[in-house]
């Protein structure tokens, strides 16, 4: 099946750095991509769908000047989240819509455990 | 607007035993509906989806859904639990018109020896 890579997996950072995550669709082109953020022992809160070639759009609420999404290619979308602080800290998972698939599922990264102290 | 609702947060079933996870939804028109399952710092995975046809649908680890319209329901399924199956469940749907997937918040299923 298709695959999702995610990088890194997990990052400590110290508070006021920014930090990229990287998602890449390994064997197929992802037209649209997803990113979510997850808190502990919470659902997936979707931050913004990136659209390769385009500006993202971003759910109501999430800071688009601190998280900067860039869909750059059909197999690579980032997150950098800018000026991280502690409430930063948090699950995020990506995803990827395969370009003219007919079955509709989702593919996701293994995620990034971001840690900012 | 849409929503995912999944009222149970842990569902405790020993193994051998039938397992059922409740998702029901609320969205307009016929939503695409999936089921994921995420394990401890993981990526989610897809189990299942039903898009059209038979409202029961069967997807991988033998895992089964039934989606009923008229509870505008699709609960997860299967007919004897394992260790294994313990995990982190999320019920999701998807507007025909867009791209967003909307999850519900999880259910988490524990599976007993």
């Amino acid at each position: 099946g298709a695959v999702v890579s995610q990088h890194p997996s997990r990052v400590i950072c110290k508070s006021g750095t920014s930090v990229k995550i990287e998602c890449r669709s390994l064997d197929f082109q992802a037209t649209t991509m997803f990113w979510y953020r997850q808190f502990p022992k919470q659902s997936l809160m979707l931050m913004a769908t990136s659209n390769e070639g385009s500006k993202a759009t971003y759910e109501q609420g999430v800071e688009k000047d601190k998280f900067l999404i860039n869909h750059a290619s059909l197999t690579l979308s980032t997150l950098t989240v800018t000026s991280a602080h502690p409430e930063d800290s948090s699950f995020y998972i990506c995803s990827a819509r395969e370009q003219a698939a007919t079955n509709e599922k989702l593919f996701f990264g293994s995620g990034t455990q971001l840690s900012v102290l | 607007a849409q929503s995912v609702a999944q009222p149970e947060d842990q569902v405790n079933v020993a193994e051998g035993n039938p397992l059922t996870v409740k998702c029901t939804y609320s969205v307009s028109g016929n939503p695409y509906l999936f089921w994921y399952v995420q394990y401890p710092n993981r990526g989610l995975q897809f189990l299942l989806k039903y898009i059209t046809g038979d409202n029961l649908v069967k997807g991988s680890y033998g895992f089964e859904a039934e989606f009923n319209k008229s509870q505008t329901s699709f609960h997860l399924k299967k007919p004897s639990a394992l260790v294994s199956d313990s995990a982190l469940y999320f019920c999701a749907v998807r507007d025909r018109r867009g791209f967003k997937t909307i999850f519900g918040a999880g259910t988490r299923l524990f599976v007993k020896a």
